[in-house]
């Protein structure tokens, strides 16, 4: 079946740490996104992507960095730099390129908490 | 810019009661409108949507209208069971600078007690 994997389910690292999360899509999707959820807040866009080798700030992409090297994968990295990082952290893609109306598909997400 | 606001939570109903939880946005053009459920510890998962005014959307007995002229997308179940009880998102979908640009409401729990 296709869809998309996200992992680890869980991260923990040290304050101070960057840290990379998988995202890969067996979907043939040409978008993808990344989203933060914090409790109360709803999703926020972080990053997205509608093709390879390209990818546009979200809302807050502040202390977060992207790469789009394959069509299937695009990983997140949570730099240092990032004040708050704990979070539970979605990534989504969607057919892209004109297809405004497409629904996204997520990923069942990655939870980090960092200490 | 866009934005979509629905009805905060959470909401508690008795197994079999109707349910409806509200949802208004306000958009320059003329997106689509989505509902996703979150179940816990889960990414979301697309329940109905309406790409179009007066069109209705439905599956697993939600239901939603695309309302233009109150710009509402409303969600319905004439009755509810414990299964139902999850985060339902609102969202619509446009397009900016060529991208797919989709904002999220910010959730409503729903609770369904036997």
């Amino acid at each position: 079946d296709g869809g998309i994997t996200q992992s680890p389910k869980y991260l923990f690292r040290k304050e101070g740490q960057n840290v990379t999360l998988s995202c890969e899509q067996n979907l043939n999707h040409d978008a993808m996104y990344w989203y933060r959820q914090d409790p109360g807040q709803g999703l926020r866009l972080i990053y997205y992507s509608q093709i390879v080798n390209d990818f546009q700030k979200g809302d807050i992409a502040e202390g977060y960095s992207v790469s789009r090297e394959k069509k299937e994968s695009f990983p997140l990295t949570v730099t240092s730099a990032q004040k708050n990082p704990t979070a539970f952290y979605l990534c989504a893609s969607s057919m892209g390129w004109g297809s405004y109306n497409s629904p996204l598909h997520f990923g069942n997400g990655t939870r980090l908490t960092v200490t | 810019g866009n934005s979509v606001t629905q009805m905060e939570g959470p909401v508690t109903l008795s197994e079999e009661a109707f349910l409806t939880i509200n949802c208004t946005y306000t958009a320059t053009g003329y997106p689509s409108l989505f509902w996703y459920v979150q179940y816990p510890g889960e990414g979301l998962q697309l329940l109905l949507k309406a790409t179009k005014a007066d069109d209705k959307g439905s599956n697993k007995g939600f239901e939603a209208t695309y309302r233009k002229e109150t710009t509402s997308f409303h969600l319905e179940k004439g009755s509810v069971q414990v299964s139902d009880s999850a985060v339902y998102f609102c969202a619509l979908s446009d397009q900016s600078g060529g991208y797919q640009k989709v904002t999220f409401g910010t959730g409503t729990k729903l609770q369904v007690i036997p």
